[in-house]
């Protein structure tokens, strides 16, 4: 199956700061999405971008298709923001994904 | 619309007993995906199915593990004779029918530890 490799691991923010997470993956995909995990196991979609950029409030996503690569912004960051966030990608006729081992993402006050 | 539903949330099973996972998914929604999450790991995928049809069980342990999504009622999955090295976060997701690239949505888990 497709790797999925997430960068970096661990990460501690002052709350304000931004930050860029990055996912390259080791095929071609015809599907790609970013999740939230909170610190209660919730997963939250965050958004759905196989190729492009797009945005959302603080958030915003980039993928480089041909360069089998994504990234996530997080700006202006909030102690609400802690918690891992997946990459997880696709290839297939349905949405079996592979997913990455996250990013740990802690936001201190 | 509420959104997928799981129960139980935590389930605690001795060793050779069995569990069972269920997984409602968004209304609407005909595809079911399961995940399993072990700690400190990512999601790995199991299962893909469809009512009364499982589509991809490419990752789904060859013994003791089943799934189904019957015509009427939640999708279930099934692990007999648990052993300790079952105890993960078992999560569900679904996505509506027609093309690749839907986004799916997931549920709150169900966390099985095996005692």
């Amino acid at each position: 199956g497709i790797q999925v490799e997430q960068s970096p691991p661990d990460l501690i923010l002052q709350e304000g700061a931004n930050s860029t997470l990055r996912c390259n993956f080791s095929d071609s995909v015809n599907n790609l999405q970013w999740f939230h995990q909170n610190p209660w196991g919730q997963l939250i979609n965050l958004f759905y971008i196989p190729s492009g950029t797009k945005q959302n409030g603080r958030l915003s996503a980039t993928t480089v298709a041909t360069e089998r690569y994504s990234l996530l912004y997080i700006s202006s960051s909030q102690t609400t923001d802690s918690g891992v966030y997946f990459c997880a990608v696709g290839q297939g006729t349905g949405n079996q994904f592979y997913f990455g081992t996250g990013t740990s993402l802690t936001v201190i006050p | 619309n509420a959104g997928v539903m799981q129960n139980p949330r935590h389930l605690v099973r001795r060793r050779g007993q069995e569990a069972r996972l269920r997984c409602s998914p968004m209304k609407g929604h005909s595809h079911v995906y399961w995940y399993r999450q072990l700690p400190e790991e990512g999601l790995k995928f199991m299962v893909y199915l469809q009512k009364e049809n499982i589509i991809d069980e490419s990752g789904m342990p060859k013994e003791r593990f089943s799934a189904e999504f019957p015509k009427e009622g939640p999708s279930i999955l099934r692990i007999q004779q648990v052993v300790r090295g079952d105890s993960a976060a078992y999560f569900c997701a679904s996505s509506p029918p027609g093309t690749v690239g839907n986004t799916i949505y997931f549920g709150e888990g169900s966390w099985l530890t095996v005692v």
